[in-house]
């Protein structure tokens, strides 16, 4: 029944060790995006995905970098990361990019940084 | 800076209560308000929304109060219950797009 599914749930990584955390969904969605969010703070949008079009938020690091291979994957890349990239990454998907149209989370990423 | 704050980091209500979380914004663009709850382990789901030329919107038990000129909304919960022990974000879209800008969240808990 899961609709927006996140794997893995935990990832360690080395610092400045390339990491790939990966999302795929079953609602046949247009859009995907991926959030970022640290302890105790709101989820922070760093790109969204329009079908194959991709659209980053102006202050996300290019340390970031995402993946859409098809309607159902996306794949958050980051290439060197560092310790405050530590945090619980969000994958979520809507129908269209409509204000109504409602946003599915996945139950995220836990990334640790050593 | 923050655009979206919930100033409230937590809250406690006896079950059968009113649950009031609050939420201010400080950008005048925001149109479009919407409120998410988060169980642990899982993702935020998406609870009620209102739309800025609206002041209230009900749907069951929760409510969603906009003051536009205070640039404050409010959830009310009533009555609360165990189960609605969970952290609520609030979050706000402009120009009529999708990209949501949210909240620290607060986190609530009913006790029975």
């Amino acid at each position: 029944d899961a609709m927006v599914i996140q794997n893995p749930r935990y990832q360690v990584t080395q610092f400045g060790k390339p990491v790939t955390l990966s999302c795929s969904q079953t609602l046949n969605h247009n859009v995907m995006y991926w959030y970022q969010q640290k302890s105790s703070q709101a989820p922070k949008l760093l790109f969204h995905y329009y079908d194959k079009d991709f659209n980053n938020e102006a202050d996300t690091p290019d340390n970031f970098q995402s993946r859409r291979p098809n309607t159902s994957f996306c794949f958050l890349d980051i290439r060197s990361p560092g310790l405050g990239d530590a945090a619980m990454y969000l994958c979520a998907t809507s129908r269209d990019l409509g204000r109504e149209e409602t946003q599915y989370f996945g139950p995220g990423t836990r990334l640790l940084v050593l | 800076d923050q655009q979206v704050k919930q100033n409230s980091p937590s809250l406690s209500v006896q079950e059968g209560r009113i649950s009031i979380l609050n939420c201010d914004y400080t950008n005048s663009m925001f149109d479009y308000f919407l409120w998410y709850k988060k169980y642990p382990a899982e993702g935020p789901t998406f609870l009620i929304s209102i739309s800025s030329i609206k002041d209230k919107n009900e749907d069951g038990r929760f409510t969603v109060f906009l003051n536009k000129s205070a640039k404050h909304l409010s959830l009310h919960i009533v009555p609360s219950q165990p189960g609605d022990s969970a952290v609520y974000f609030c979050a706000a879209s402009a120009n009529a797009g999708n990209m949501l800008t949210f909240g620290g969240g607060t986190r609530l808990m009913v006790k029975p």
